[in-house]
């Protein structure tokens, strides 16, 4: 089946602007996650959703960052009043609870956000 | 908050086992031991996990030390494909998030 999908693949934005980037988890994984990734470094935790809540929002750098996930498929992370800093890869990830393969993360191809 | 320490770099020949280690001396007891790669501009991959056993599967086997305060994943045979950075990561099972730190970049060589 389909894996996790991300879009776009690359997004390039000015200061100050808002940006939002799309994720498509594997269909029936009800765990969401979001990740940054700077260069050089390892993905960094965002955000978790189980279902349509988030759970656990404890990552977010602060109140520019939101996500959302309102029927629990489709989720999308808004960026407001972008900042250079912003810039780095951002990482989506799905799981199914419940299962065997629940500990196993299945990672999208990321969104390379670049602030100009 | 990563909670291990890996080396930075490593290099392996071809056809050869890549033993890659970690440490994890403050890990608890409900902490288990996982491993991601990240193959250039893909997201990261699975490998495997386990919490005292050593664990093995079609990708690699995992070497928990009887104290739990390190372990090493062990690809039998690496190919110029397992070129990547791999990630050592401890959590409570079920956990919430994965704290991936820096990992190690494997250079497979021919």
């Amino acid at each position: 089946g389909a894996g996790v999908s991300q879009t776009p693949s690359n997004k390039v934005t000015e200061k100050g602007k808002y940006v939002e980037l799309r994720c498509d988890p594997i269909s029936g994984h009800t765990a969401l996650y979001w990740y940054r990734q700077s260069l050089g470094q390892g993905p960094e935790f965002l955000i978790y959703f189980q279902g349509t809540g988030a759970a656990d929002d404890s990552g977010l750098p602060n109140d520019r960052f939101f996500a959302v996930r309102p029927e629990g498929s489709v989720s999308t992370l808004k960026i407001q009043r972008t900042e250079r800093g912003d810039s780095a890869v951002y990482l989506c990830a799905s799981s199914h609870p419940g299962t065997s393969s629940y500990n196993e993360q299945f990672f999208g191809p990321g969104t390379r956000l670049t602030v100009l | 908050d990563a909670k291990t320490t890996q080396p930075t770099s490593m290099d392996c020949a071809e056809g050869r086992a890549a033993n890659l280690p970690c440490n994890h001396s403050t890990i608890s007891g409900n902490e288990y031991v996982y491993w991601y790669r990240q193959i250039h501009s893909q997201g990261p991959q699975y490998i495997i996990h386990g919490l005292k056993n050593n664990e093995t599967n079609e990708m690699a086997s995992l070497i928990i030390t009887e104290d739990r305060k390190s372990s090493t994943l062990i690809l039998p045979h690496a190919t110029l494909r397992d070129t990547a950075v791999y990630y050592c990561i401890v959590r409570p099972n079920f956990g919430n998030q994965f704290y991936f730190g820096t990992g190690t970049s494997l250079t497979v060589i021919p």
